[in-house]
């Protein structure tokens, strides 16, 4: 019974490149949402999506970022252009229904380096 | 704006005592007050709380929420080494009906042997 995964663990990339972060959440869950954790700060919330759809976006970035759930495959978050102060933990998490009170399950984070 | 604040930022013990970690929230339409433990990888799920005065266990761990004070505690007794990790709390919004988290810094706990 697989956890939530993310891939990969680790990114490194220099600025202006285009950093691919994903996410296949928990088995049966179809609602996922994405954090990011900056250094010595707590994880912040970027956006929640069902299947095919961005239900909440009101944490993510203007520019350069953003996020989709295809009807296969995993959820992808999508940075552009890199710059350094996007360097942080990305976190995955997924929840079974979606429900102000179902607990989201998290992966192992994607630890994205700008250099 | 929505904020949670966690007390101590950090704690160091020793193997055997009992600890304390405190969380303060201000969350728009709030619906349930989340603990995790987050060691190297993965935060991990200890305790989801909705409503106030009862207390969760699970193992040597509790966790009781009060609504009039908007805070909860976490305790740890009898601490073990296996213990030190980052305690992270979070409060969920409802305010948009998506159960969005908003998580507090974190208290980094150290047990020492």
């Amino acid at each position: 019974n697989a956890g939530v995964m993310q891939n990969p663990r680790h990114l490194v990339r220099r600025r202006g490149q285009e950093a691919r972060l994903r996410c296949s959440p928990m088995k049966g869950h179809s609602h996922v949402y994405w954090y990011r954790q900056l250094p010595e700060e707590g994880l912040k919330f970027m956006v929640y999506l069902q299947k095919e759809n961005i239900i909440d976006e009101s944490g993510m970035p203007k520019e350069r970022f953003s996020a989709e759930f295809p009807k296969e495959g995993p959820s992808i978050l999508r940075i552009q252009q890199v710059v350094r102060g996007d360097s942080a933990a990305y976190f995955c998490a997924s929840s079974l229904q979606g429900a102000l009170t179902d607990t989201q399950y998290f992966g192992p984070g994607t630890r994205l380096t700008v250099l | 704006e929505d904020k949670v604040v966690q007390s101590p930022l950090s704690l160091v013990v020793h193997e055997g005592d009992t600890v304390t970690l405190n969380c303060s929230y201000e969350v728009t339409n709030f619906r349930s007050l989340l603990w995790y433990k987050q060691e190297k990888k993965a935060p991990t799920f200890l305790f989801m709380l909705t409503s106030s005065g009862i207390e969760k266990k699970s193992g040597r761990l509790s966790s009781i929420l009060d609504k009039k004070e908007l805070s909860s505690i976490l305790n740890i007794t009898a601490t073990q080494t296996g213990d030190s990790a980052i305690y992270l709390c979070a409060g969920s919004d409802g305010s948009s009906n998506t159960g969005k988290l908003i998580f507090g810094q974190g208290t980094t706990l150290q047990v020492k042997p």
